[in-house]
């Protein structure tokens, strides 16, 4: 099972939005409902900011968004901040071994 | 507060075995699934294995089974990692994670991570 695949880096400035893109293939991201997405601090827990597809959990802030087209998931941060900056991750569920993650996204702000 | 506190972690020659421990506090922990991540150095994130609430299902990474045993003691609130003959590519931070659910959806709470260092 090969990891998902997302862009190694993705930049914006203060304020602005970006997308993060998750591609899978029909053994998981297509076929489950079941993707989620986390960002990760280095030398933190890594924290889970997404859930099936495009729920959040309490606590979340709403400038983080998720949805889900075919083969591929997104992960959208509005009103960017610098707290953001950090790794992403998505992770889905997948028919071969229940779960696969990402290779992560660093994302930087400007 | 839910907390996950991971230990075991270390220095580890080639061919030993390592067990990993991971203490549950905050949460009702019979009642969730939970899971065991980890993070080669300078690397990304890599499901290891996840194990049901009842211990019933147990699911390893394709290219771990065999080598990796998941479990866990509700009664002590703890779950573990079994990990034998180690290789140097096993060398990465292990990463403890509570389920949202009783069964295997995905992970919703994080340990700070033991890190395992595998050579001679």
């Amino acid at each position: 099972q090969s990891a998902l695949t997302q862009p190694a880096s993705v930049s914006g400035s203060p304020g602005q939005s970006i997308t993060i893109s998750c591609t899978g293939t029909s053994s998981d991201v297509h076929y489950y409902d079941s993707v989620s997405w986390y960002q990760h601090h280095p030398g933190k827990a890594p924290k889970l900011i997404i859930y099936e597809v495009s729920n959040r959990p309490s606590g979340v802030s709403n400038r983080f968004s998720g949805s889900k087209s075919g083969n591929a998931a997104s992960l959208t941060i509005s009103g960017l901040q610098a707290e953001d900056e950090a790794d992403y991750y998505c992770r889905s569920y997948t028919t071969f071994t229940s779960h696969v993650f990402g290779g992560g996204t660093k994302v930087t702000v400007l | 507060e839910v907390q996950l506190v991971e230990s075991g972690g270390g220095l580890v020659q080639p061919g030993r075995s390592v067990r990993l421990s991971c203490a549950a506090s905050g949460f009702t922990f019979d009642g969730y699934a939970m899971h065991w991540v980890r993070q080669p150095p300078g690397k990304g994130l890599e499901w290891v294995s996840s194990i049901s609430w009842n211990s019933y299902i147990m699911d390893y990474a394709d290219s771990l089974k065999g080598r990796f045993t998941i479990s866990r003691d509700n009664a002590k609130n703890s779950l573990y990692l079994q990990i034998d003959s180690l290789r140097p590519e096993d060398t990465a931070l292990y990463y403890c994670a509570k389920d949202r659910r009783s069964y295997s959806t995905d992970m919703d709470v994080w340990g700070q991570g033991t890190t395992v260092t595998v050579s001679s």
